[in-house]
């Protein structure tokens, strides 16, 4: 049975970058699947930020394109997301996911608990 | 790449049944058989329900069903329980360039 775990800083300032990990247990990243990052601003509904494939193949929502970066890293069985630039428009629950089949890019079954990050002055 | 359309509510009585619906355009829901559906208890993660139009994940029941015509999907809960009072949202392929859309959600009340 496949778990994640979100961890991050919570609490940011305006323009600082924002580094989230998933620590994936139960399964091994390198072996396949879709991997990918959709976050909630409060009282609000979903939007996905962007998908990495397990060789590292990645796709981004193109609103947030030219700020953000999805890396895997298999030795340590995570993967990651940075946004720079963050405002106070990207506070939010931001879950990691993994995908239902390993083929598939967009539909998400297993999900982590999900992380608050709150952007404020 | 605009949001897909859910109204904000839906209700029904336990046992009955009710049908979200969600629209796009012929970008997405109409251009692409990849219409999912994610149930969300408050504080929860969202729960896959549905892929690829019609398809349900292993666990889930089978009184979640979907379909799709044209422009717009739909979700149907058969044989409403408490269990099912949550928020439901569809998504939908948008093309290579967007990639995944969501709709804004509807909140489901079993009265």
């Amino acid at each position: 049975q496949v778990q994640l775990q979100e961890s991050g800083p919570g609490l940011m300032k305006p323009s600082e970058t924002l580094f989230l990990t998933c620590a994936v247990s139960g399964y091994s990243i390198s072996s396949g699947y879709h991997w990918g990052w959709i976050r909630q601003p409060p009282g609000k509904g979903l939007e996905w930020i962007g998908t990495i494939f397990y060789n590292g193949d990645t796709y981004y929502n193109p609103s947030l394109e030219s700020r953000i970066s999805i890396s895997i890293d298999t030795s340590k069985n995570q993967f990651s997301l940075t946004l720079s630039s963050v405002t106070a428009a990207d506070t939010a629950v931001y879950y990691c996911a993994r995908s239902v089949i390993p083929a598939t890019r967009i539909n998400f079954a297993s999900w982590g608990q999900g992380t608050l990050v709150t952007v404020s002055s | 790449q605009s949001a897909l359309t859910q109204p904000p509510s839906a209700s029904g009585s336990p046992g009955q049944s009710v049908t979200i619906s969600c629209t796009g355009t012929s970008s997405d829901i109409g251009g692409y058989d990849y219409v999912s559906w994610y149930q969300q208890h408050p504080g929860k993660a969202p729960r896959l329900m549905i892929f690829a139009v019609s398809n349900r994940p292993s666990g889930v029941p089978g009184r979640f069903s979907a379909s799709k015509s044209g422009n717009t999907a739909s979700l149907t809960v058969s044989g409403l329980q408490a269990e099912d009072e949550a928020d439901y949202y569809c998504s939908s392929f948008a093309g290579e360039n967007n990639l995944l859309i969501f709709g804004g959600g509807t909140k489901l009340t079993v009265l």
